[in-house]
């Protein structure tokens, strides 16, 4: 049963500290999504890619956060300084080509606390 | 652009009792829409998806979805609740390939499912 998998879990850090976040798409996918989840704003698309490459990041703050995919298998989400509004659960979800769109698959998220 | 209302933020059904969760769509051509499921500290589980033909989707834990394109509606049902659906739940619509923004899903804002004894 093939599963999106994040690191770490949890993540507790003080504001200004860096923070990175990792995800193992699902094997044979080739687009990556990392969502943002808060109780005030719900579901916000932060950044994707499609076979690597940087599709759209217009939804993540450019001077703090950075997303990389360096190899098929890992995508990272970076924060730098961290800051206390940042604190929400990050998912990442891989997806595949389904007809004429893709179907998603989320990782189980981290839960990231800056104090 | 799309987007996706689902209008109850909370719904409290009785165990064995049936349910009903409405979501509404906009988008500009057929959409591809879905529902997930999240149970508290966990991920969102894909329950069902609709790209096109039969407008009665089957998913998965018995939960079916009807597409009424007259309506823009995609409402998720199921005819017997059990106390392990307590979750929220997430309409989202997908943007087709060939635009800009194919790929991304426009999530609604989630309904919450209490679930009885």
């Amino acid at each position: 049963d093939a599963r999106v998998t994040q690191t770490p879990r949890h993540k507790v850090t003080e504001m200004g500290q860096e923070v990175t976040m990792r995800c193992q798409p699902i094997l044979g996918h080739n687009t990556v999504f990392w969502y943002r989840q808060t109780m005030m704003q719900g579901l916000e698309l932060l950044a994707y890619f499609r076979n690597r490459a940087p599709l759209d990041d217009s939804g993540m703050p450019k001077d703090r956060f950075s997303a990389e995919m360096p190899d098929a298998t890992l995508a990272t989400l970076k924060i730098q300084p961290s800051e206390p509004r940042d604190s929400a659960v990050y998912f990442c979800a891989s997806g595949r080509r389904d007809g004429l769109s893709d179907t998603q698959y989320f990782g189980p998220g981290t839960r990231l606390t800056v104090l | 652009a799309q987007s996706v209302t689902q209008p109850d933020i909370h719904i409290t059904v009785s165990e064995g009792a049936s349910l009903e969760l409405r979501c509404n769509y906009s988008y500009g051509a057929t959409p591809y829409l879905f529902w997930y499921v999240q149970s508290p500290g966990q991920g969102l589980q894909l329950l069902l998806k609709y790209f096109s033909g039969d407008t009665l989707v089957q998913g998965i834990k018995g939960f079916e979805a009807e597409f009424k394109r007259s309506q823009s509606s995609f409402n998720l049902r199921k005819p017997s609740v059990h106390w392990s659906d307590a979750a929220e739940y997430f309409c989202a619509v997908g943007a087709r390939a060939g635009g800009t923004s194919y790929g991304k899903l426009t999530f609604g804002q989630g309904t919450i499912l209490t679930v009885h004894p």
